[in-house]
């Protein structure tokens, strides 16, 4: 399967505790992007990155995340310190270098916060 | 905002039957694009239509775009159980994608 891969799939974690989110983006594309995704409601933009450069952060993103992508392939995305209103589906996608507008989305990590 | 808002909120079908849904946006567009989402698959892109044109079609997909009423519709005809998703209408903008609330739509067997 060649594309984007996320994982873990599912995670619960208790207030407080960190998590860590893989993602890899299909290995052509240069960049990735990182959404979040509560119940009911459309995604909503964190962060991407072109390459290895993290070029954006949405207001959204706390001081308790942070996103890295070290070579330009795959990327972490790291919430320290969980909240409950941490709780949602974490989206990551990526695109090709021309057509940034077409995004390939993985599965989504779902994160419980209890 | 860039975001869309898609009417209905929530639309169910017999199967068989054609369905429409309506994105309304406020600002100016260089493209529209539309996305399901369901449980199989996840999030998928499905059409993408620039601000120079006024219809597309992709197989049972039809997609207009009214740039002077900022508008968008998709039909999806003939419906099949599986087309049973969320559809969103979606604004490439400022390097990112930003989506409307979404339309739930379930097709009846």
């Amino acid at each position: 399967d060649t594309g984007v891969s996320q994982d873990p799939r599912h995670k619960i974690t208790k207030r407080g505790q960190n998590v860590t989110f893989r993602c890899d983006p299909i290995s052509e594309h240069n960049r990735l992007y990182w959404y979040r995704q509560t119940l009911g409601q459309g995604p909503e933009f964190l962060t991407y990155f072109q390459n290895e450069a993290q070029l954006e952060k949405s207001r959204l993103l706390s001081d308790r995340f942070s996103a890295e992508r070290p070579k330009g392939s795959f990327s972490t995305l790291e919430i320290q310190r969980t909240e409950q209103g941490d709780s949602a589906m974490y989206l990551c996608a990526s695109s090709f270098p021309l057509g940034q507008e077409t995004q390939y989305f993985g599965p989504g990590t779902r994160l419980l916060v209890l | 905002s860039q975001q869309g808002e898609e009417d209905p909120q929530a639309l169910s079908i017999q199967e068989g039957e054609n369905a429409t849904m309506n994105c309304s946006y406020k600002t100016s567009i260089n493209n529209l694009q539309w996305y399901r989402q369901n449980s199989g698959r996840g999030l998928v892109h499905l059409i993408l239509i620039r601000s120079n044109e006024r219809e597309k079609h992709s197989g049972r997909l039809r997609v207009t775009l009214d740039t002077s009423k900022k508008s968008s519709s998709l039909l999806i005809t003939a419906s099949r159980a599986a087309d049973t998703a969320s559809y969103f209408c979606v604004n490439f903008g400022n390097e990112k994608l930003t989506f409307g609330t979404g339309t739930r739509l379930t097709i009846i067997p």
